[in-house]
């Protein structure tokens, strides 16, 4: 089974400034990792995917995730944000062995944007 | 192309009655996921289709909620009778066959199922 963990709920943080948005995992067999977020009143969009490769991932609209196998995290990055970022962002998993396997999601994390 | 809609976008009924939500997935996508968000906890799985034939079910939270895919297109989602617990927003999601999360896996924008 696999679970996943967004340490904090909300993130309050001043436009331009950076951002990291925390994501742990835990699985008995190898995952794909995923970014999903959800502006107010949309469906929700994939960020961002690790299948395998280069650890360090880029996503859309500026964002980047590290994947680091022996701390069984994925955080998510933003070295400066706008306005337009406030949202929720869902950290998940799914399984390896199955391609269209279900997903896990985290609990979600909301980014609040500070003027 | 069309993406996966969702209707209605918001419902609001009372506990006890009846509420039928639809998800109409990607033309052509084989693969089609309910998946369910209760108000400050995480989305979860409810249900996989693979055409007409549930591939996983396992997320389904009891009895009172039947999903059908009639024909492998649209697939809709009852819940009867309504409980205040099964408010939240239900997502859809669908993909090609043999395809899922880590390629080409579309989200509806989701209903937002109230029970007062």
């Amino acid at each position: 089974a696999q679970s996943v963990t967004q340490l904090d709920s909300q993130v309050p943080v001043f436009e331009e400034a950076p951002v990291e948005l925390r994501c742990n995992y835990s699985s008995s067999v190898s995952v794909y990792l995923f970014w999903y977020v959800q502006y107010p009143n949309q469906g929700l969009q994939l960020l961002l995917k690790y299948l395998s490769g280069s650890t360090l991932v880029k996503g859309i609209n500026g964002f980047e995730a590290e994947f680091n196998k022996s701390q069984t995290s994925f955080h998510l990055r933003k070295p400066s944000v706008h306005i337009s970022d406030t949202a929720e962002y869902f950290c998940a998993v799914s399984d390896r062995r199955r391609r269209d396997d279900k997903i896990i999601f985290g609990k979600g994390t909301r980014l609040h944007i500070l003027p | 192309e069309a993406g996966v809609t969702q209707f209605p976008s918001h419902s609001v009924i009372e506990k006890g009655q009846t509420v039928t939500l639809r998800c109409d997935p990607i033309s052509g996508h084989d693969n089609l996921y309910w998946y369910r968000r209760v108000m400050g906890k995480e989305i979860k799985f409810l249900l996989h289709f693979v055409k007409e034939s549930k591939q996983d079910e396992s997320g389904m939270p009891n009895n009172r909620f039947l999903a059908e895919r009639t024909g492998g297109t649209y697939s809709t989602l009852k819940v009867q009778p309504a409980e205040l617990e099964d408010s939240g927003v239900y997502f859809c999601a669908s993909s090609q066959d043999g395809t899922g999360p880590s390629d080409g896996y579309t989200f509806g924008s989701g209903t937002r199922l109230t029970v007062v």
